[in-house]
């Protein structure tokens, strides 16, 4: 079962363009991660936030949890090839278990 | 730092044959280990959670009798997919925590 709903499922833009990312739920989490995996490889971890409303920038990637920490969006300014890979929210509802998200696959066309 | 390996990375087998999965925690004891699935292009669904000389917890719709989880010391866990057929093949991957989150490499497996 997955409780986080990811939005769009694909997503194809053009170098330079601007982003965003939704990762939606009905349930409260007490964290939420997101996270970047290439094809073949395992999800690496780009940021974990667990206040609601708390904002994080990584560069030119800004994370947002919601207020009622259900949701999460994930900001991307000025994409590049680089940026491409499969994007992967994951929340935590009690302890160390982990929910992913049904994932986000970004193209960015140079 | 910390490193979860897998092994074998990729495995092609035919259909019926067991397939055993091994997940290892190289510098650190792992007392739990999460077992993933994920298919191509889609994100990675909890199996199975299991912790160091208990039994495993599996989620809802995953077979216990299919997926044997074995987790027998701190710094090995396996996960057996019996007699496995071609709905099987996926990217299985693990992930422990030592204070923070170690997924492992992931294993591609392939039942003709």
């Amino acid at each position: 079962t997955q409780l986080l709903e990811q939005s769009p499922q694909f997503l194809s833009i053009q170098e330079g363009e601007n982003l965003t990312v939704y990762c939606n739920s009905s349930s409260v989490f007490s964290s939420l991660q997101w996270y970047r995996q290439e094809p073949g490889e395992g999800p690496v971890l780009l940021v974990t936030v667990v206040t609601g409303g708390e904002v994080k920038k990584l560069k030119r990637l800004t994370f947002q949890f919601g207020d009622a920490r259900k949701d999460s969006s994930l900001h991307i300014t000025a994409a590049q090839p680089g940026d491409t890979g499969l994007y992967l929210c994951a929340g935590a509802l009690t302890g160390n278990q982990f929910y992913f998200g049904t994932g986000t696959s970004l193209t960015v066309i140079p | 730092g910390a490193v979860v390996s897998q092994h074998p990375s990729w495995v092609i087998c035919k259909s019926g044959t067991s397939v055993k999965i091994e997940c290892r925690s190289l510098d650190f004891q792992a007392t739990t280990m999460f077992w993933y699935r994920q298919f191509p292009k889609q994100s990675l669904m909890l199996m199975a959670t299991s912790n160091e000389g208990s039994k495993a917890t599996y989620e809802q719709g995953v077979e216990k009798d299919k997926f044997l989880i074995n987790h027998a010391s701190l710094t090995l866990s396996t996960l057996t997919v019996t007699s496995a057929h071609p709905e099987d093949s996926s990217f299985y991957i693990c992930r422990t925590l030592c204070n923070e989150q170690f997924f492992g490499p992931g294993t591609r497996l392939t039942v003709l």
